[in-house]
């Protein structure tokens, strides 16, 4: 079974804080992603990797960084948070087989920016 | 732009009820579309990927379906279990691995 696990399920800080979300995936998979999802909004991606170093920016990757250093591990991070960025932040991963690119996720961190 | 709209927002059931839930995309030139169940508070399951016009899966009491411009998510006889938002997503030859996903529909199932 694919394992996507985050550092944290619940996550309160304050604004202007630096904050760092980290993602590991047991899998071996490629790639991996950061999406954000609100209300109304659905989800939406931040950003993603396809490779040890390697990113590419999402939809909305204002105010938010990422790290790749090792294959397992995504990290994302937030240089200065906002209360407009308390959220739910999912990681996800998937492997590149043929045409097979389902993603897998993990059970999300629920931001909370004060 | 590739799109992904899903109907109906909300759906509310009676157990033993059957339904379906509706995907419509647009896409230049489609890779897949997925199907993922999402309870409250936690990150989405995958459930099913379709490449094709004419496929089908099936697991439990969903059955998925694919036409060249929708997909169909049935229900059959569903369960208080069942009960959950439904996202679809698509992927584009193009896209690089992204996937854009619909906003989802809350299944409700009354015992």
């Amino acid at each position: 079974d694919v394992k996507v696990t985050q550092s944290s399920r619940y996550l309160v800080k304050r604004t202007g804080e630096k904050v760092f979300l980290e993602c590991v995936q047991d899998m071996d998979h490629e790639n991996m992603f950061w999406y954000r999802q609100d209300p109304g909004l659905g989800l939406r991606l931040i950003y993603f990797s396809y490779d040890v170093k390697m990113k590419e920016k999402g939809d909305i990757p204002e105010g938010y960084s990422v790290s790749r250093e090792k294959k397992e591990r995504f990290s994302l991070i937030l240089e200065s948070a906002s209360t407009n960025q308390t959220s739910m932040y999912l990681c996800a991963s998937s492997l590149i087989q043929g045409i097979r690119n389902e993603q897998y996720f993990g059970p999300g961190t629920r931001l909370t920016v004060t | 732009e590739d799109q992904v709209t899903q109907s109906p927002e909300a759906l509310r059931l009676q157990e033993g009820e059957s339904s379906s839930l509706n995907c419509s995309y647009t896409v230049s030139g489609l890779r897949g579309l997925f199907w993922y169940r999402q309870d409250p508070g936690k990150g989405p399951e995958f459930l099913f990927t379709l490449y094709s016009a004419g496929e089908e899966k099936e697991k439990e009491r969903l059955k998925a379906t694919l036409t060249k411009k929708e997909s169909f998510l049935h229900i059959t006889a569903p369960k208080p279990e069942d009960s959950a938002t439904y996202l679809c997503a698509v992927q584009a030859y193009s896209s690089a691995s992204k996937i854009i996903f619909g906003s989802g529909t809350r299944l409700s199932i009354r015992p």
